[in-house]
């Protein structure tokens, strides 16, 4: 049931534009998505609901395709602070649990 | 407003020792988590208290690992004895309410088992 995460790892340049998938094998009902520097705390950066909007969180902004049972995160313009490694927690339908995926580890170079 | 504090951040035992590791919550937040993440995975949910009830403990291994959160607020997770395995991250993370509320995290106690 752990969500699948795509690409594993992302080289950019700062001002570059990257895009990470997050993919169900079972329906969802919510996605979440965190960002997680080197030994610290995940963040938390948004949440989709099924049959939500798509959000948006400055440059960072996500999608929900309920047709596909995945997540996009989409990361334009970046930025060196956005560097880290991006985890999206899937909840299914008539489950209360979060099961994270196993992580995009994103690298902005100046 | 503070976040999720834990303590202590790193820890370093021999094996077969016992270790305990504490997490208050953000004030007001119902709901507590216990996590594991092993390096370079997602955190794994150990245990969720929902007040000072267990309501999901399916993925605790019970003979060595306990949890307790007394009188639903602060909450310590022990292992005893710890094994070489057990080395890994322990998150702890709070939600408001009780089912697909945004969870956040505090910054985790590192174990290093020897």
């Amino acid at each position: 049931q752990q969500p699948v995460q795509s690409p594993q790892a992302v080289i950019l340049r700062e001002g570059e534009d990257a895009v990470i998938n997050c993919s169900s094998s079972k329906a969802l009902y919510s996605v979440h998505w965190y960002r997680q520097k080197h030994g610290e705390a995940p963040v938390f950066l948004m949440i989709l609901l099924k049959g939500g909007e798509q959000k948006g969180h400055e440059k960072i902004s996500a999608s929900f395709n309920e047709k596909k049972q995945q997540s996009s995160l989409y990361l334009t313009a970046s930025q060196l602070s956005y560097s880290g490694t991006y985890f999206c927690g899937t909840r299914l339908g008539g489950t209360d649990k979060l099961i994270f995926g196993t992580g995009t580890r994103l690298q902005v170079f100046p | 407003e503070a976040g999720v504090v834990q303590s202590p951040r790193y820890k370093i035992i021999e094996k077969k020792q016992p270790v305990a590791f504490w997490c208050n919550p953000i004030s007001g937040h119902n709901t507590l988590y216990w996590y594991l993440q092993n390096l370079g995975q997602g955190p794994e949910l150990l245990i969720r208290y929902e007040n000072e009830e267990a309501v999901d403990d399916s993925q605790l291994p019970k003979d060595r690992f306990s949890a307790e959160r007394l009188k639903g607020v602060d909450s310590t997770l022990k292992i005893q004895p710890a094994e070489l395995g057990d080395s890994a991250v322990y998150l702890c993370a709070s939600s408001l309410g009780y089912t697909g509320d945004t969870q956040y995290f505090g910054p985790g106690t590192r174990l290093t088992v020897l």
